[in-house]
This record gives structure tokens, C-alpha cells and sequence, in this order.
């Protein structure tokens, strides 16, 4: 059970190019999220999905465009990128509920753009 | 602004009790608190959550005073594999929207 997978793991970007960050979980998750971590801070939430076909903005999604056109998939797009962007990303799922669900994180993709 | 502050580091010996405060006095009547923590290189895991009252799990407890604004994460004996970051978490219910403390990082002496 691989549980919530990201690719890539690590990318180097130049200033305008473009990217998609792929993640995927295994758990049959209704809900799905995406977090940026910037150094000695805690996870800040960029867009999030509670079903498939369905997506919407969190903390701080300027920059940023998702799409969650499967279930299990849930797709993190640059159009260009820039050196603010500079990040480790997670992605999460969770289960629907009336009451809170824990979230679960993959392993993180570390992106740096010069 | 909704906010959590916590301690920027800590230190427990091992097989010693570690209490983990989290200070959220704005926190409202609604909103979950929940504890994840980081390994390096790894993503937040789950370790506890609560409403108002005490938690317990087979991993830590949690302390919420009545007022609830502070918790307080317990991990009963400390090991070397406890240290990490450890993240104090508001949840507005039904906004899927976890906003995170600044975290703790957890130093464990042998």
C-alpha cells in the first residue's frame, strides 16, 4: 500500500519555464490538498479538491492551477515559474466525513527555481 | 488573524514524558486541533486530534483546557525515533483547511 505518492522528487527550474507536479494516492480519498513549505515555517495550503472534477483556492494560490480529473490523481501546475515559487510541496489526502479526517502526506517535492 | 504559537525547540531525555505546549487563544468554539510531525525529508504523519476534551491514542495523549486556548501534546516516554517537528494544527470544521503553528522541533538525549 503506497499510500500518497508525489513525482517528481526534486526539480530545478528556470524563471518562466513551466511544470505539473503529479500526485496520486492509493486509499480511495475523497479529499485532496495542496501545501508549500518554505524553510522554518510551517505547511501553507495552495488549493485543495473534495471530489473528483472539483477543486478550490486555500491560503495561497496565486501562481497556481490544479485539476483533479481522476479520483485518485491530483495535479499541481506552474505556468511560470518564478524564483518566489522555490518550495518543498506536499500533497495530501483524507477521507469525507462529518468529523474530522486525518490528512496524508506524502514524501514532498523539492523545487527550485532559478 | 488566526494563529498558533508554539516553542521553537525542546528537549526530553529518552524514556522521559515530553509535554508540547500550543498556544491558540483565538482560536473558536468549533475549530479541531489537531498534532502532526515531521521527519526531515518526510511528510507531516498524523498523531492526534481533539474537540474539547482529552484525547488518547496508542501514539500520544492530548491535554485541552477548558478554555481551549492551549493544548498541550503528551508523549508518554520519549525515543530516539520521537524527534522531529512536532506541528499544532487549527481546523475550521467543514473548510478542509489546516492552519499550521510554526512547530516545535523535538531534540531526544540518550
Amino acid at each position: 500500500n503506497a499510500g500518497v505518492t508525489q513525482t517528481p522528487k526534486f526539480r530545478v527550474l528556470k524563471t518562466g519555464q513551466s511544470m505539473t507536479l503529479l500526485c496520486a494516492q492509493d486509499m480511495n480519498h475523497e479529499y485532496m490538498y495542496w501545501y508549500r513549505q518554505d524553510p522554518g515555517m510551517g505547511l501553507r495550503l495552495i488549493h485543495y479538491s473534495v471530489g473528483e472534477g472539483t477543486t478550490a483556492k486555500g491560503e495561497v494560490p496565486d501562481g497556481y492551477n490544479v485539476s483533479r480529473l481522476k479520483k485518485q490523481n491530483f495535479l499541481l501546475g506552474l505556468e511560470s515559474a518564478a524564483p518566489s515559487q522555490t518550495s518543498v510541496y506536499f500533497c495530501a489526502s483524507s477521507r469525507s466525513g462529518q468529523r474530522s479526517q486525518p490528512q496524508h502526506f506524502g514524501d514532498g517535492t523539492r523545487l527550485s527555481i532559478l | 488573524d488566526a494563529k498558533t504559537t508554539q516553542p521553537n525547540s525542546m528537549e526530553s531525555n529518552e524514556e522521559e514524558p515530553v509535554h508540547l505546549p500550543c498556544n491558540h487563544s483565538t482560536i473558536s468554539g468549533t475549530d479541531y486541533i489537531h498534532w502532526y510531525r515531521q521527519l526531515p525529508s518526510q511528510g507531516p504523519e498524523y498523531v492526534i486530534h481533539g474537540l474539547t476534551s482529552n484525547v488518547n491514542n496508542r501514539m500520544a495523549s492530548l491535554a485541552i483546557a477548558e478554555d481551549r486556548k492551549s493544548s498541550t501534546l503528551i508523549l508518554h516516554r520519549a525515543t530516539l525515533r520521537d524527534a522531529a517537528v512536532y506541528y499544532c494544527i487549527r481546523e475550521a470544521p467543514g473548510t478542509y483547511k489546516y492552519i499550521f503553528g510554526t512547530g516545535t522541533r523535538l531534540k531526544v538525549l540518550a
